[in-house]
């Protein structure tokens, strides 16, 4: 099954107002991160956070991670309709078979 | 943005015909990737590369071969397409210690 799940599956906000969306895991990882897909486009990385940090910050965005609930989420702020996006969440875990490994993605609409 | 390219974006084309889809980037990255995704769905490996002559299969079996001869450049084949290969194929790459740059993908449309 697949090692990162976001949830929700969609999210329609009002703009002005904060988006939530979580990831969870499965396995133990060295790091996670965030991409951001818009239509029809390829992914754009948004943040990374180790498994060593507990929380991260850039610009509107905020990434927390708790390893003991293999889980993180995503915190955009103030939202946009330019955030409106599908966003992911992919798991690294380093070694023999280090592999990046994508969720299925949260439909995040922002209305104007 | 990163400078990785993918061409063409979109692609029509007939049941049995052989087609390549092509990726290169600019930032000299080792390591590139392949992976297809469906509408709404997540993304799927297919391939990657850690440098030249290097190529390997992803997690989902994919009929289309790879081949890394230069350091910036790793185009997709497919030898006879097929309607189930209808998809979005995304090229992406990175170094050691950089996240994924990704391109803009190609849509791919077998009738």
């Amino acid at each position: 099954s697949q090692q990162g799940e976001e949830d929700p599956q969609a999210l329609s906000i009002q703009e002005g107002e904060n988006a939530t969306m979580n990831c969870s895991y499965k396995t133990s990882i060295n790091n996670l991160q965030w991409y951001r897909q818009n239509s029809g486009r390829g992914l754009v990385h948004l943040i990374l956070i180790r498994s060593n940090e507990r929380e991260k910050h850039s610009g509107r965005l905020r990434v927390t991670l708790d390893t003991s609930k293999k889980s993180s989420s995503l915190l955009i702020t103030a939202s946009r309709a330019a955030d409106t996006a599908s966003y992911f969440c992919a798991t690294y875990r380093s070694g023999a078979n280090s592999k990046l490994t994508f969720g299925k993605g949260i439909t995040l609409s922002v209305r104007p | 943005e990163a400078d990785i390219y993918q061409t063409p974006r979109y692609l029509v084309i007939g049941t049995g015909k052989k087609i390549t889809l092509e990726c290169s980037q600019t930032m000299g990255h080792d390591k590139m990737y392949w992976y297809q995704q469906d509408p709404g769905m997540e993304l799927h490996l297919i391939h990657y590369s850690y440098g030249v002559n290097s190529t390997e299969k992803g997690d989902l079996s994919s009929e289309s071969t790879v081949s890394r001869i230069r350091t910036e450049h790793f185009p997709l084949t497919l030898e006879s397409a097929r309607p189930s290969h209808t998809s979005q194929y995304l090229c992406a790459s990175r170094d050691r210690n950089s996240p994924l740059h990704f391109g803009n993908g190609t849509r791919l449309t077998v009738t």
